[in-house]
């Protein structure tokens, strides 16, 4: 079986712009998160979605949004990009078996973004 | 709001000896517990998990406990191996969120 997907794996944006990373997750998995991590540090909680609808939301400005789709594919939509955006960004799928959303995640390779 | 803290890195050890990496965490309510692994050039993995307390994860050699009364999930493994060395998270997960720590980077010498 696939694991969970991610495109693009790399992108370069400039200040002020706008970009969209997408993520499939693994087959029968219902519930994608999305994380931001910086060098050196660890991943930042940013989303948690279920049956397209947001579960969870972390500490980042509403520049940042997220939607699930029927097919249980998500994207992540940041707006008006600044230099602190630049990271790696991770998206996560479990099964959510109604444990409230403690189920165990798989993630994918993430999406680089650098912004210039 | 919850948090997780993990010793910080990086930790060196040489082939064979016993490891232990430190993790605290506060939270609301009953949280699971995950260790991550992060290997070079590969992604985030699941290396083990606890839900509830008292309860032990383990995988690969590694071990953990859920310790509720002094809120830690400290990592161990008697004999680390060179195929050890990476990146190690701690993790809770709990109202609809899952939050880490800033992970531990070790080194294993052969």
């Amino acid at each position: 079986d696939a694991g969970v997907t991610q495109s693009p794996t790399h992108l370069i944006k400039t200040r002020g712009q706008h970009v969209t990373l997408r993520c499939s997750p693994i087959s029968g998995h219902k519930s994608v998160s999305w994380y931001q991590q910086v060098l050196g540090q660890g991943p930042q909680f940013i989303f948690q979605y279920y049956e397209k609808e947001e579960r969870g939301r972390g500490n980042f400005p509403d520049r940042f949004s997220a939607r699930q789709f029927p097919n249980y594919s998500s994207e992540l939509n940041v707006n008006a990009l600044l230099l602190g955006d630049s990271a790696l960004y991770l998206c996560a799928s479990s099964l959510d078996r109604g444990s409230g959303g403690t189920d165990t995640q798989y993630f994918g390779p993430g999406t680089r973004l650098t912004v210039l | 709001g919850d948090s997780v803290t993990q010793m910080e890195g990086p930790v060196t050890l040489s082939e064979e000896a016993f490891l232990t990496i430190n993790c605290t965490y506060t939270a609301t309510g009953y949280p699971s517990l995950f260790w991550y692994v992060q290997y070079p050039g590969e992604g985030l993995q699941l290396l083990l998990k606890a839900t509830k307390a008292d309860d032990k994860g383990s995988n690969k050699g590694f071990e953990a406990t859920y310790r509720k009364e002094t809120t830690s999930f400290h990592l161990e493994k008697g004999s680390v191996q060179v195929s050890d060395s990476a990146v190690y998270f701690c993790a809770l997960s709990g109202g609809f969120k899952t939050i880490f720590g800033a992970g531990t980077r070790l080194f294993v010498k052969a």
